[in-house]
């Protein structure tokens, strides 16, 4: 078990849904991230939050769109996807943005996404 | 941009010791980190170096060389349970904030 939580853990969603995705942890973390992982791949950056405020978006198609309601939530909602934008999304939280060792990443277990 | 590379699968027997290199180009480079992710689930964090040297941490042990943007990870005493994905991770600020990117991962096979 991991102190993010997300939901739902599996999606299967046609091209014309919409849905979203949801994040929450309670460790009292100020930045939260997106991240996208194809299988055998690395995690691949999408979208980091500090201190509620979107401060990176990895040129993200606009199909996916970030919230972050309050600072133990991150919401992904996505619209018009595409059979190739599936995958697993990964929410991450960390105590702040700084590199320190004071601030890993810990990640949820994902969402796996299909799109048909 | 940022690159990371790492050998895409390494094979060793329980009780061994294996090393995973991480060789990385990148600009404002702050730290090099090591995750692992069990097949299924979620990345864990497991060491993180921003100077040069080695930082242990029980069985694991990861070295950076800022001169030579490398690094490794370093398993000793393998158990089966050490069968994952090995991720080296770089915390830079590019122009687009302070990120963590993931290098290319090792698949570790533990065997008997």
């Amino acid at each position: 078990d991991t102190e993010v939580t997300q939901t739902p853990k599996h999606l299967v969603m046609g091209m014309t849904n919409k849905k979203s995705l949801k994040c929450e942890q309670h460790m009292g973390h100020r930045a939260m991230y997106w991240y996208k992982q194809k299988a055998k791949k690395p995690p691949e950056l999408m979208f980091v939050y500090s201190y509620e405020k979107l401060s990176i978006n990895e040129s993200v198609p606009s199909r996916f769109s970030p919230e972050c309601p309050n600072s133990s939530l991150l919401n992904l909602h996505l619209h018009a996807l595409q059979p190739e934008d599936s995958a697993l999304y990964l929410c991450a939280s960390s105590q702040d943005e700084g590199g320190t060792y004071n601030s890993p990443l810990h990640f949820g277990n994902g969402t796996r996404l299909t799109v048909t | 941009g940022q690159s990371l590379e790492q050998p895409s699968e390494v094979t060793a027997v329980e009780g061994a010791i294996v090393q995973i290199n991480c060789t990385y180009q990148t600009s404002g480079f702050y730290g090099l980190s090591w995750y692992q992710q069990h097949d299924g689930g979620a990345p864990t964090f497991l060491s993180y170096n921003a100077l040069d040297g080695l930082e242990e941490t029980g069985r694991f042990s990861s070295f950076l060389s800022r001169s030579d943007s490398y690094g490794y990870l370093l398993l000793q005493e393998l158990q089966m349970k050490d069968s994952a994905s090995y991720f080296c991770a770089v915390r830079a600020l590019t122009g687009g904030g302070n990120k963590l990117t993931f290098g290319t991962g090792t698949q570790l096979k533990v065997e008997l």
